[in-house]
Formats: C-alpha cells, sequence, structure tokens
C-alpha cells in the first residue's frame, strides 16, 4: 500500500506559467487537503474536500485551485505562477469527512520554486 | 486571530527527558494533534488530545489543559532518531487544523 503518493517531487517553474502538482491515495479516504509548509510559519490550508465532488476553500486559497472528481486524487492548480508561491507542498488526507477526530496523514511533499 | 505558540528550537541530550510547549488561541476547539516532521520529510502522527489530561503512548506523551490553551509534548528516554521537528496543530471550530510553526529538537549525544 503506497498511501499518498504526490509529483512531482520537486519542479522549478517559470513565474507566468501554469503548473499541476498532483495527488493520489490509495487509502479510500474521504477527506483531502493541500497545505504550504513556508520557513518559520506553520503549515497553511490552501484548500481541501470533505468528499468526493466538493471543494472549499482554506487560509491561502488565493492563485490556487483544486478538483475532486473522485476518492483518490486531489490535484491542486497553479493557474499562473508567481515567485511567493514558492514553498513545499503537502497533499493529505483523512478517513473522516474532515470532522471530529480524524487524523490526517501526509504525503512526501512537493518542493516547488518560482523563478 | 488564531494563534500557536511554540518555542522555534530546543535542544536536549541523549537519553534525557525533554517537555515541548504548545500554547493556542484559536475559534473553538476540536482536538490538539501533535505531529513529527523529521528534516525533509513529511509530518507524521504522534498524538491526538480533546479532553483534560495525560495520554501516553510509548516513549511519548502529550498533555492538555483547555482552560489555560496549554499542551505538551513530553519525550522519554531520547533517541538520536527524535531530533526533528514537532508540530503542534489545533482543529478550530471549522474543523480545519491550525498548525504552530513547530519546534525543532535537536539531541547532542
Amino acid at each position: 500500500i503506497a498511501g499518498i503518493t504526490q509529483a512531482p517531487t520537486s519542479q522549478i517553474l517559470a513565474a507566468g506559467r501554469r503548473m499541476t502538482l498532483r495527488c493520489t491515495q490509495d487509502m479510500r479516504h474521504n477527506a483531502m487537503y493541500w497545505y504550504r509548509q513556508d520557513l518559520g510559519l506553520g503549515l497553511r490550508l490552501i484548500h481541501y474536500s470533505n468528499t468526493a465532488g466538493t471543494t472549499g476553500k482554506g487560509e491561502v486559497p488565493d492563485g490556487y485551485s483544486v478538483s475532486r472528481a473522485n476518492t483518490d486524487d486531489f490535484p491542486l492548480t497553479l493557474a499562473s505562477a508567481v515567485p511567493s508561491q514558492t514553498s513545499v507542498y503537502f497533499c493529505a488526507s483523512s478517513d473522516g469527512n474532515g470532522r471530529g477526530t480524524d487524523t490526517q496523514y501526509f504525503g512526501p511533499g512537493t518542493r516547488l520554486t518560482v523563478l | 486571530g488564531q494563534n500557536i505558540d511554540q518555542p522555534t528550537e530546543m535542544t536536549a541530550t541523549e537519553g534525557a527527558i525533554v517537555q515541548i510547549n504548545c500554547t493556542y488561541q484559536t475559534s473553538g476547539f476540536n482536538g490538539l494533534f501533535w505531529y513529527q516532521q523529521h528534516a525533509g520529510e513529511a509530518p507524521t502522527f504522534l498524538s491526538y488530545n480533546v479532553l483534560d489530561g495525560l495520554e501516553e503512548k510509548g516513549r511519548f506523551s502529550s498533555f492538555l489543559s483547555r482552560s489555560k490553551g496549554y499542551s505538551y509534548l513530553l519525550l522519554k528516554e531520547l533517541q538520536m532518531k527524535d531530533s526533528a521537528s514537532y508540530l503542534c496543530a489545533v482543529k478550530d471550530s471549522n474543523y480545519q487544523l491550525i498548525w504552530g510553526a513547530g519546534t525543532k529538537l535537536i539531541i547532542k549525544p
């Protein structure tokens, strides 16, 4: 069982380019999340999905979009990348619907640099 | 605003005990989580507290006081592999996790 996979592992991107970060989980978890992690700051939620077909905005959604066409996949798209989006991006999933005590499990992350 | 405070860095000796504190101010409370994150890796779940008191899990214990907005993670019999960042996170009234910046723990022989 792979758990959560993310691709690519790392990427250098020119400003203004479009980029999709991929996230796939094989645990049949209902809820999925995208975070960014920047030095000196806590993880910040970008977007989330409590179940397939639904998405919601987190703390820092501007410049990002997501879709949840099925249970397993939760891609994150940067429509037109800017240098401030340079960060490490983590995808996570949890067994519940995002409420209650369900624990989030994280993918290995994507390190994105926007020049 | 919502806020989670943890010390930025702590140093401890192999075999010793260390306590990492976390204070929080959030809109609502639906549980507190501790995660471990080794450099360059993903966070991994350590513990969850929703009621006041101490939860023990092997060498790691986590304590919560909701009235004080306070938690700590206690690591006993420290090993070199415990060198990592420890992240405190609170689930708020919207069931979203609010994360602290993490405490980098350095273990010395």
